[in-house]
């Protein structure tokens, strides 16, 4: 079975322009999360996606959305970007099951800068 | 959720034992305590994960105190590789969001050759 991969590894991006950053998951993993991870701090929530649909989110504004699409991809929005939305961002897939035994499964993340 | 309560950095020398502490004095009865670990430039992965029973695997051992309210992940030899950042993250079994992992600011380990 293939790992998760992020897509672009690196992206410079100026304030107020759009992004989409890409997810693939674990073959057969139905869930998505993606985190937000500053530099020196612990990665964020962000949010969840469970078959195609937001299931969870953390404490972010609506210029984040997320889509997830049945053959395991998933992506990542981030409209009107500031100059704190520079981080690294993972996305992590799991199977739905008992919330506290799923193991999440890790990419290795696409790093933003806003300048 | 359950706060947990690490400490900022420790150092190791290779191929000695290594002991993580972590506190959670505020720990439900049905919060699970999980490990995951950032290596370098590299997305976290999970180590261990245990609820009152002391728990091993190929990669540590997760030492649950009595009272819940702490644990210890054990490297039993530590290698260079296993220099990273190491997360203790409570769970809640009954958590509607299932995906929702808190991290909090971790462990870093330093391993010395």
């Amino acid at each position: 079975e293939t790992g998760v991969t992020q897509s672009p590894t690196h992206l410079i991006k100026t304030r107020g322009q759009q992004v989409t950053l890409r997810c693939s998951s674990q073959s057969g993993h139905n869930t998505v999360s993606w985190y937000q991870q500053a530099l020196g701090q612990g990665p964020q929530f962000i949010f969840q996606y469970y078959r195609e649909e937001e299931n969870g989110r953390g404490n972010f504004p609506p210029r984040f959305s997320g889509l997830q699409f049945p053959n395991y991809s998933s992506e990542l929005n981030v409209n009107a970007l500031e100059l704190d939305d520079s981080a690294l961002y993972l996305c992590a897939s799991s199977e739905l099951g008992l919330a506290a035994l799923n193991e999440q499964f890790f990419g290795p993340g696409t790093r933003l800068t806003v300048l | 959720d359950a706060k947990t309560t690490q400490p900022n950095s420790m150092e190791s020398n290779e191929e000695e034992p290594v002991h993580l502490p972590c506190n959670h004095s505020t720990i439900s009865g049905t919060d699970y305590i999980h490990w995951y670990r950032q290596l370098p430039s590299q997305g976290p992965e999970y180590v261990i994960h245990g609820l009152t029973s002391n728990v091993n695997n190929r990669m540590a051992s997760l030492a649950i105190a009595e009272d819940r309210k702490s644990s210890t992940l054990i490297l039993h030899r530590a290698t260079l590789r296993d220099a990273a950042v190491y997360y203790c993250i409570l769970r809640g079994a009954l958590s509607s969001n299932t995906g929702k992992l808190i991290f909090g600011q971790g462990t870093t380990l330093q391993v010395k050759p």
